[in-house]
């Protein structure tokens, strides 16, 4: 049961232009939503997060929206840069006992940003 | 002085096999992870470990978390399969409420297993 789905494996934008993912969920129980980036060779890093009370945090050229009715969270990179090409992981965060949380993570999506 | 770092990075052995993947952070963190990445590109996690197991998944008990202190994590797997084969990240993180913030994982580069 896939509760963080991803449902775009790849998506190809030019540079300067918005590059838009998406992640859809299925557990209500989710607090928090992050999103984290991933090159080749390399350990997926953190990139920004957003609280399931809030609908929108923006940092720098990320900006990440969450339609909680939906239950749905786009990430928006403007203006997208060839650096930015990289698999885009969607995380959910659930309450696991006490002070811990699992992290339940979609499949990525493979964004390439072309020059 | 990297902060979460596993060895070894690729992994390739014979099925029955006993191997280990070991992880070390640096962050100071309570809590440690392993992860694993199969051929469908999932992140699923295996263990969370803060001086006692925490989350165990639904993973064969053929794997095993050995924790000798705070920093380290190693993951032990015995008589090894072919479907053991995938990308396995270790990561680390602090509780959010110590840390205000979201508990983000840190991870290792992660290690690739090949079993044949």
């Amino acid at each position: 049961d896939q509760q963080v789905k991803q449902n775009s494996p790849s998506l190809s934008v030019q540079e300067g232009r918005i590059s838009i993912l998406n992640c859809d969920y299925t557990n209500s129980m989710f607090d928090y939503f992050l999103w984290y980036k991933k090159y080749p060779a390399e350990g997926p890093t953190f990139l920004i997060s957003i609280s399931s009370i809030k609908d929108k945090n923006e940092d720098g050229r990320f900006t990440v929206f969450l339609n909680k009715s939906a239950k749905h969270l786009s990430l928006h990179i403007v203006p997208s840069q060839p650096g930015d090409s990289a698999v885009y992981f969607c995380a959910a965060r659930a309450p696991w006992g006490g002070s811990n949380y699992k992290l339940t993570f979609g499949k990525g999506t493979l964004l390439t940003v072309n020059p | 002085d990297t902060a979460v770092s596993q060895t070894p990075k690729y992994l390739v052995t014979q099925m029955g096999n006993d191997k280990s993947i070991k992880c070390e952070q640096n962050l100071g963190h309570d809590t440690m992870y392993w992860y694993k990445q199969d051929s469908k590109k999932f992140l699923k996690i295996m263990f969370s470990y803060n001086n006692e197991l925490i989350i165990n998944e639904t993973v064969p008990n053929r794997f095993s978390p050995k924790s000798p202190d705070k920093a380290h994590l190693n993951l032990h797997i015995n008589s090894l399969e072919l479907g053991d084969s995938a990308v396995y990240f270790c990561a680390s993180s602090q509780p959010p409420i110590l840390a205000a913030n979201t508990g983000e994982l840190f991870f290792g580069e992660g290690s690739r297993l090949t079993v044949l």
